[in-house]
C-alpha cells in the first residue's frame, strides 16, 4: 500500500515571499506520479503541478515548482512570489502508473495562509 | 465550459436515513471518481467508474454505500442508514484522456445528526 505524509499541518508566509511545503511518500512501485492539489475555501480541488517518477527534471508551473527526490521519496512544493490567492489547503497525492485508472492517495494536507 | 457539478451542496440528515448524492461530470469525460474528505480519515478514494462500470469499488467503507452511473454520465452515491461517522465532504472528479488530470467538483457536505 502507498502512504503519503505531510508533516506540516499549517504554514504561513508573507505576500511576495517564498514558501516550501513538504511531502514524503512510501511505495514499492517504480512507475508512479505525484501531484500537488490546492483546495481553497470553495472546496474545489485544483491541480497545481504533476511530476512523473521516471522524469529526473523537476516540474515547474509558473510560480510553482517541485523538488522531487526519488531516492529519498520526497516531493516538496515551492511557491515563489506568494500571493493572497494562494491561501488554501494543499494536498500532496500519489498515483500508481501503468493502470487504466487513477486512484489518488492523498496526504493529510497543509493549510497555507498568505499574509499581506 | 461547465465543470463538474455536484448536488446538493450541503445536506443535513438524521441518523438512520438514506441519502443520495449526485455528480454531473464534465461532458464527454468517461472516467468518474468519488472521494470522501473527513476530519478523521482525511481524503480517501471511494469508487471509480469507467463508462457505466465500476472496476474498482475497493474504497467503499461498508455495504451501506453504493454508487451507480447511468448513460456514462451522471453518477449517484447512495448511503443507506446513515451514521454520524458518514459526516464528511463527498467529492466527485472526472477525467477524459487518462487519469492524470482529474477535475473535481465543489463537493457535497453531508452532516448526519
Amino acid at each position: 500500500a502507498q502512504t503519503v505524509t505531510q508533516s506540516q499541518p499549517e504554514m504561513s508566509v508573507q505576500e511576495a515571499e517564498t514558501v516550501t511545503l513538504s511531502c514524503t511518500y512510501d511505495t514499492s512501485e517504480n512507475n508512479y506520479y505525484l501531484f500537488w492539489y490546492k483546495q481553497p475555501p470553495s472546496r474545489q480541488m485544483i491541480l497545481v503541478i504533476r511530476q512523473e517518477a521516471y522524469k529526473q527534471q523537476n516540474a515547474t508551473e509558473n510560480r510553482f515548482s517541485v523538488n522531487f527526490q526519488k531516492a529519498a521519496k520526497s516531493f516538496s512544493l515551492k511557491i515563489s512570489d506568494s500571493q493572497l490567492g494562494d491561501t488554501a489547503m494543499y494536498f500532496c497525492a500519489f498515483m500508481i502508473g501503468g493502470t487504466s485508472y487513477g486512484k489518488l492517495t492523498f496526504g493529510q494536507g497543509t493549510i497555507l495562509t498568505v499574509h499581506p | 465550459g461547465a465543470g463538474v457539478s455536484q448536488s446538493p451542496s450541503n445536506k443535513v440528515t438524521e441518523k438512520g436515513k438514506d441519502v443520495e448524492l449526485r455528480c454531473d461530470p464534465i461532458s464527454g469525460h468517461t472516467a468518474l471518481y468519488w472521494y470522501r474528505q473527513s476530519l478523521g480519515q482525511g481524503l480517501e478514494f471511494l469508487i471509480y467508474f469507467q463508462g457505466n462500470s465500476a472496476p474498482d469499488k475497493s474504497g467503499l467503507p461498508s455495504d451501506r454505500f453504493s454508487a451507480e452511473r447511468t448513460g456514462g454520465s451522471v453518477s449517484t452515491l447512495t448511503i443507506q442508514r446513515t451514521q454520524q461517522e458518514d459526516s464528511a465532504v463527498y467529492l466527485c472528479a472526472s477525467s477524459s484522456n487518462g487519469p492524470l488530470e482529474q477535475y473535481f467538483g465543489p463537493g457535497t457536505r453531508l452532516t448526519v445528526t
